[in-house]
């Protein structure tokens, strides 16, 4: 069972609209971060938030963290068709060891 | 700082071969992961090295695949009697210090088995 995953499986939106990409997990975390992975490349980390923060911003970016209710949302503003990509999130299960990735959300933006 | 290299970039062997990929992670990275894609499986974990000493083997398939890291500088991942099914893009990452750091990954290796 995954133990951190993206709640859409897909999205798609217009070009300078808002979107929200949102995320549950299953244990308690020092740290959840958001990843991109844009076609034909390795996925780049896009924020990373620690248990003892609720937001945190990078740009045009915004990820929240509830850890009561053990989800993360990233929110994208103002979205442009370079943003078309796969979003994961990953968490690091209260341990150092290793981070454990969701299966991705693909985020299309149009024109 | 040119990144986590990889090469190949891609990689075409017929069933029952061997395939050696290399991975180079960032200079001063302490930490290196393995990780396999499949439009199927997603992003699956295989293995993770620290400062060159295997931590964390619980992703790799128990027979045919195989890591190494020889020294700080590089990592392999060989896969022997490659079968259709290995076909896969092979991402390698490195970070730091520990797991739980922001991991830097390659552009990967896109194995395709025949």
């Amino acid at each position: 069972s995954q133990l951190a995953e993206e709640n859409s499986w897909a999205l798609s939106v217009h070009e300078g609209e808002s979107v929200t990409v949102n995320c549950s997990y299953k244990t308690s975390i020092t740290a959840l971060q958001w990843y991109r992975q844009k076609s034909g490349k390795g996925p780049a980390q896009l924020i990373l938030i620690r248990s003892n923060e609720r937001e945190k911003r990078n740009g045009r970016l915004r990820a929240t963290l509830d850890t009561s209710s053990q989800s993360s949302s990233l929110s994208i503003t103002a979205t442009r068709c370079e943003d078309t990509a796969v979003y994961f999130c990953a968490t690091d299960r209260n341990s150092n060891n290793r981070i454990f990735f969701g299966d991705g959300t693909q985020l299309v933006v149009k024109p | 700082n040119a990144g986590v290299i990889q090469t190949p970039r891609h990689k075409v062997t017929g069933k029952g071969q061997e395939a050696t990929l290399w991975c180079e992670p960032i200079s001063g990275h302490s930490a290196v992961f393995w990780y396999r894609q499949t439009i199927v499986q997603g992003l699956e974990f295989l293995t993770y090295f620290r400062n060159q000493a295997p931590i964390d083997d619980s992703g790799m398939p128990k027979e045919r695949f195989s890591a190494q890291m020889p020294n700080q500088s590089h990592s392999t991942l060989k896969i022997q009697s490659t079968q259709p099914q290995d076909s896969a893009v092979y991402l390698c990452a490195s970070s730091i210090d520990r797991g739980g750091d922001t991991q830097y990954f390659g552009p990967g290796t896109r194995l395709l088995v025949l």
